[in-house]
């Protein structure tokens, strides 16, 4: 029954090559989100999702694609992967303003 | 320009003492701070948060102490546990208006506590 869920917890994959990102949950949020972890350890907000709508789109390269069929589900898909893309991804979301649910974290590598 | 920042990247503290985590931010519109836990290979857990206009909300062990004034806001743990060794980041969001609630986040302390 876990709150948040992404798949897959590791990619290994060569540059140039596309890639996704799955995102559910089942608490029945409305807001989405997708954050970067990158190698200095900052959390980043790159995407917002409210009701299958973009509400954040952070200065993020155009590769990178957030797609949301429904409300519990936002997928993150990235084109031509380069190897600053590698890095922890977070899926999280939100039902009142203090509290993000996150998501164990899909750990991304390029090479 | 880190409008959020945890300027102790680790801390050791004896269980059973008190542990302060600290945390600073700049930007005047943020109306509402959050501290998450971070165990390694799991996402952050919502650990507790304040609101600009509390000055102290308490949640069992856990106190945060926001000074508005100073922009500082600080995380005690009370007593403390091997169990909370965690990296512990601080965050904060404005009230966009928009509903979004976006979270700046610190780059985090990590809290060893020992036995």
């Amino acid at each position: 029954d876990t709150a948040v869920s992404q798949t897959p917890k590791y990619l290994v994959t060569q540059m140039g090559n596309d890639k996704s990102i799955k995102c559910e949950q089942n608490l029945g949020h409305d807001t989405m989100y997708w954050y970067k972890q990158d190698s200095k350890k900052f959390l980043k907000i790159m995407f917002s999702y409210n009701n299958k709508e973009l509400i954040i789109n952070e200065t993020v390269p155009n590769r990178f694609s957030p797609k949301s069929p429904d409300k519990a589900h936002l997928n993150l898909h990235i084109n031509s992967l380069e190897l600053g893309d590698s890095a922890v991804y977070f899926c999280a979301s939100r039902s009142t303003k203090e509290t993000q649910y996150f998501g164990p974290g899909t750990r991304l590598l390029v090479l | 320009d880190q409008q959020v920042k945890q300027n102790s990247p680790s801390l050791s503290v004896q269980e059973g003492r008190i542990s302060i985590l600290n945390c600073d931010y700049t930007n005047s519109m943020f109306d509402y701070f959050l501290w998450y836990k971070k165990y390694p290979a799991e996402g952050p857990t919502f650990l507790i948060s304040i609101s600009s206009i509390k000055d102290k909300n308490e949640d069992g062990r856990f106190t945060v102490f926001l000074n508005k004034s100073a922009k500082h806001l600080s995380l005690h743990i009370v007593p403390s546990q091997p169990g909370d060794s965690a990296v512990y980041f601080c965050a904060a969001t404005p009230y966009s208006g928009a509903g979004s609630y976006q979270l700046t986040f610190g780059k985090g302390t990590k809290l060893s506590v020992i036995p």
